[in-house]
């Protein structure tokens, strides 16, 4: 299948800093996804984009969190002023078909806020 | 809106015996139903799916599972487990294509010698 790559692998930041994720699906991907994994729980969705707009958001995707798809093809989270609790492990996932909801994720960035 | 829920999240086995991982599901449309491995330190791989047609879904490392609309359920189970098996695995729905994954909670399985 084909892949996704994020990047960074992993990131420390300091609590209110900006950090931007980056994801690099190929360019046929259909959907792309950002899910979240607190240390220890359930994987959560945060947010769906489709041709270039949100789909659908969680209520964990407030004010603090954007996505962007700035050249076409990386696809960025951004989370501006990181708070101790958005540390996690975010995964990018894309599907390419139209008729199932087939996902596929990337491995991963973890991000530790300090 | 859809939920899943995983019983167990914890699940010895021997080595050669039966997994078997318990997923139920709510839905209130026809579910697209989901099981994905995670690794120590990894992302997550799907392991099967059920869309439509036969009920028992087949995946790979030998995992299979049963759709079963009456009691909705989709559990996994594997015949015979591998040292390799020892993970944790989740249960996912969707409801459309392109619409969220809802996961259900994760097990986590101990292959014992």
């Amino acid at each position: 299948e084909p892949e996704v790559t994020q990047t960074p692998s992993h990131q420390v930041t300091q609590m209110g800093q900006e950090v931007i994720l980056r994801c690099v699906p190929i360019s046929n991907h259909l959907y792309f996804y950002w899910y979240r994994q607190i240390l220890g729980q359930k994987v959560e969705f945060l947010v769906s984009f489709y041709n270039n707009e949100i789909s659908e958001k969680s209520e964990i995707f407030d004010d603090q969190f954007s996505v962007e798809r700035p050249d076409g093809s990386n696809f960025t989270l951004k989370i501006r002023s990181t708070k101790l609790e958005d540390s996690a492990m975010y995964f990018c996932a894309r599907t390419m078909s139209s008729s199932y909801n087939e996902q596929f994720f990337g491995p991963g960035t973890r991000l530790t806020v300090l | 809106a859809q939920s899943v829920t995983q019983l167990g999240s914890h699940v010895s086995v021997s080595e050669g015996a039966l997994v078997l991982l318990r997923c139920n599901y709510s839905s209130s449309v026809p579910p697209y139903l989901f099981w994905y491995v995670q690794y120590p330190n990894q992302g997550l791989q799907l392991l099967l799916k059920y869309t439509t047609g036969a009920t028992l879904v087949k995946g790979i490392n030998g995992f299979e599972a049963e759709f079963k609309k009456s009691e909705t359920s989709f559990h996994l189970t594997k015949p015979s487990a591998h040292m390799s098996d020892a993970a944790e695995y989740f249960c996912a729905v969707g409801i459309t294509a392109g619409n969220k994954l809802t996961f259900g909670g994760g097990t986590r399985v101990l292959v014992k010698p």
